[in-house]
């Protein structure tokens, strides 16, 4: 159980276009869902915290409305990449908490943006 | 000072040797400590996780936490070219479903057969 899955896998878009990611729990219910963007060789960085049914709060330093997310349901939140720029490719990976009040986070197999 | 520490490594150690990685944190109220386990180009897993000081142990993994220094430890016994991968330190910030969690900066580990 506990699978969370990041659709697409991989995406490759041009400069400008906007790319739509998407995060499931696929098992579970996820009050809360996290974003993170991971850089080569570096470790995860939060950009947002996504509640259902509310605003996502993002962390200090990363641009609300470049990086667009909905939870619009207790399994789905999305990230949107506004007007991607090549320094926006990057890992970027999911994780949902379960509603249930655990700790524990279940991530996403990350989605690989590259933006040309 | 960063809210925790870790060793980026690369550590390269020969099959079968025991690995010690380690993480030290800054902030007391954490009580709640984790470590993943992140293949490359996979999301991080959850390896082990403990509340309190001492250690934990789960096959050939043990956590070890001293809360008086601050000091956080994961051991890998008899260690695979399976375990070859970037571990992190993780330690949430609360107890809440919305709680952040704070991640080290990961070490990679390299097994050599």
């Amino acid at each position: 159980g506990a699978v969370v899955s990041q659709h697409p896998s991989w995406v490759i878009c041009k400069s400008g276009t906007s790319v739509k990611i998407e995060c499931r729990s696929l098992d579970f219910q996820a009050t809360t869902m996290f974003w993170y963007r991971q850089f080569p060789k570096q470790s995860l960085m939060l950009m947002a915290t996504s509640n259902e049914g509310s605003k996502a709060t993002y962390e200090q330093g990363v641009e609300k409305d470049k990086f667009l997310i909905n939870h619009a349901s207790l399994t789905l939140s999305t990230l949107t990449v506004t007007s991607a720029h090549p320094e926006d490719s990057s890992f970027y990976i999911c994780s949902a908490r379960w509603s249930g009040g655990s700790n524990e986070q279940f991530f996403g197999p990350g989605t690989r943006l590259t933006v040309l | 000072q960063k809210e925790v520490e870790q060793d980026p490594g690369p550590l390269s150690v020969p099959e079968g040797a025991i690995v010690s990685l380690n993480c030290t944190y800054s902030n007391s109220a954490f009580q709640y400590f984790m470590w993943y386990r992140q293949y490359s180009r996979k999301g991080p897993e959850l390896l082990m996780y403990t509340y309190s000081s001492g250690n934990k142990e789960d096959g050939r993994f043990t956590a070890q936490v001293d809360k008086s220094s601050k000091y956080i430890s994961l051991f890998i016994r008899d260690s695979q070219p399976s375990d070859s991968a970037t571990y992190l330190c993780a330690l949430p910030s609360g107890y809440s479903s919305a709680s952040k969690i704070i991640f080290g900066s990961g070490t990679r580990l390299s097994i050599r057969p």
